[in-house]
């Protein structure tokens, strides 16, 4: 099935560093969503996207909904230990069932404190 | 508040033996209900999802059935499992647009 390149597929980084990360797709999106996932639970959404050009904001993170309806990404300021886990991208193309998300593969971010 | 709950949390069961996976949700009514499993690492894989008491949609030919006998309820299913339908299994929920909502899963072995 369809599937949105996500990169990186991992990261390791110093605690305090930014992180930034991100989505494409070849074709147009009208939703986007970021998750995180801890070990042993289910995702959990960080952001909802839902304009292009659109920039929002949840404590240290931030991401944006692309210009041209193709990509997103997430940054992540001032990274702590507690952001380790596996971060997911989902949208929801503009055409076709708009029940079924299309889903990143994750990045894996480990912090080193 | 909207919640949704997921049984068991961990479960070991023979190969060839049945299976029987609850998802159920609570604070909304006809939601949208997705099971989704997850191999060892990442990827999210879309196994079944519901608009609907009885209207179950299948993602992928498996040895898994779905059922959804009450509104806020989903099952999941199997006759005779194999080694291979180890994984961990998410249940989600969404209004008729809008983000998924997950459970805390269920982690499979099969022995």
């Amino acid at each position: 099935g369809q599937q949105l390149n996500q990169s990186p597929q991992s990261m390791f980084i110093q605690e305090g560093e930014d992180v930034s990360m991100n989505c494409t797709s070849s074709s147009i999106f009208n939703t986007w969503l970021w998750y995180k996932q801890d070990p042993g639970e289910g995702p959990v959404l960080l952001i909802a996207l839902y304009k292009a050009g659109e920039l929002t904001s949840n404590g240290r993170l931030t991401a944006q909904f692309g210009i041209t309806r193709k990509d997103s990404f997430l940054n992540i300021s001032a990274s702590i230990p507690s952001d380790v886990g596996i971060y997911f991208c989902a949208g929801l193309p503009n055409a076709g069932n708009n029940r079924k998300l299309i889903w990143g593969l994750g990045t894996s971010l480990a912090v080193n404190p | 508040s909207q919640t949704i709950h997921q049984w068991p949390a961990t479960l070991v069961q023979p190969v060839g033996s049945p299976l029987s996976l609850e998802c159920t949700v609570e604070g909304t009514s006809n939601p949208n209900l997705y099971w989704y499993r997850q191999a060892a690492g990442r990827g999210l894989q879309l196994l079944f999802y519901s608009v609907g008491i009885g209207q179950i949609s299948s993602e992928v030919p498996q040895n898994l059935s779905a059922s959804r006998p009450q509104d806020r309820q989903f099952i999941l299913s199997s006759k005779k499992l194999l080694l291979s339908d180890s994984g961990f299994y998410l249940c989600a929920w969404t209004g008729d647009q809008g983000p998924q909502h997950f459970g805390d899963g269920t982690r499979l072995s099969i022995l």
